[in-house]
């Protein structure tokens, strides 16, 4: 059973549009990243959400923590051809004195000029 | 800053023989964890080390293991290799001591395929 479900798996827009991703848990995080992965490429980090409820902005990016800690969706306004890429969410549970990351499996997002 | 550095960046090999993989952190990341990323389970965690001590580990056989060395490179070797061990595998650094902040920094990867 994975721990964190993304949705949707695939999604493949126009340039322009609006979207959103979701990432859903059953189980509380102590905070929830989002990764961007291009090909050939490792992740890379995008932003750091801790508190329920938080909502962060990167240029387009809207970035939205759950208020219970247990989910998160990334919004992207007028998408655009270099959005491109596999976006991974990564919950971060404490285990003692230091914090394990368990990712989900991502949204592939292609944005077609 | 130079980022994490993955060797070899691809890698064949057969069934039955062992793979040893190489990993060079950030300079001053003291954590180094080990994923293993496949389209069909995504990111898998293998195991973390920090200061040359593994501290947390995941759901993976006993043919997967790590080790970390003094000035923080890691390397990762698997053992009998299965054709299911096909995957990229990911590195990344981090300080390691920054709690729910922990940003992980992730290297290239090695493309494993195993014939």
């Amino acid at each position: 059973t994975q721990l964190l479900e993304q949705s949707p798996q695939f999604l493949s827009i126009q340039e322009g549009e609006n979207l959103t991703v979701y990432c859903n848990s059953s189980s509380v995080f102590s905070s929830l990243q989002w990764y961007r992965q291009e090909p050939g490429e490792g992740p890379v980090l995008l932003v750091t959400v801790v508190t329920g409820g938080e909502v962060k902005k990167l240029k387009r990016l809207t970035f939205q923590f759950g208020d219970a800690r247990k989910d998160s969706s990334l919004h992207i306004t007028a998408a655009q051809p270099g959005d491109t890429g596999l976006y991974l969410c990564a919950g971060a549970k404490s285990g003692g004195s230091n914090y394990k990351l368990t990712f989900g499996k991502g949204t592939l997002l292609t944005v077609n000029p | 800053k130079a980022g994490v550095t993955q060797t070899p960046r691809y890698l064949i090999k057969t069934r039955g023989q062992q793979v040893t993989l190489s990993c060079s952190p950030i300079s001053g990341h003291r954590s180094v964890s080990w994923y293993q990323q496949t389209p069909g389970q995504g990111l898998q965690f293998l195991f973390e080390y920090f200061s040359e001590t593994q501290r947390n580990k995941g759901n993976f056989p006993g043919r997967f293991s790590g080790r970390q060395f003094s000035n923080s490179r890691s390397e990762m070797n698997v053992s009998t290799l299965e054709l299911g061990d096909s995957a990229l595998y990911l590195c990344a650094s981090s300080l390691g001591d920054r709690g729910p902040y922990n940003e992980q920094f992730f290297g290239p990867g090695t493309r494993l395929t195993v014939l």
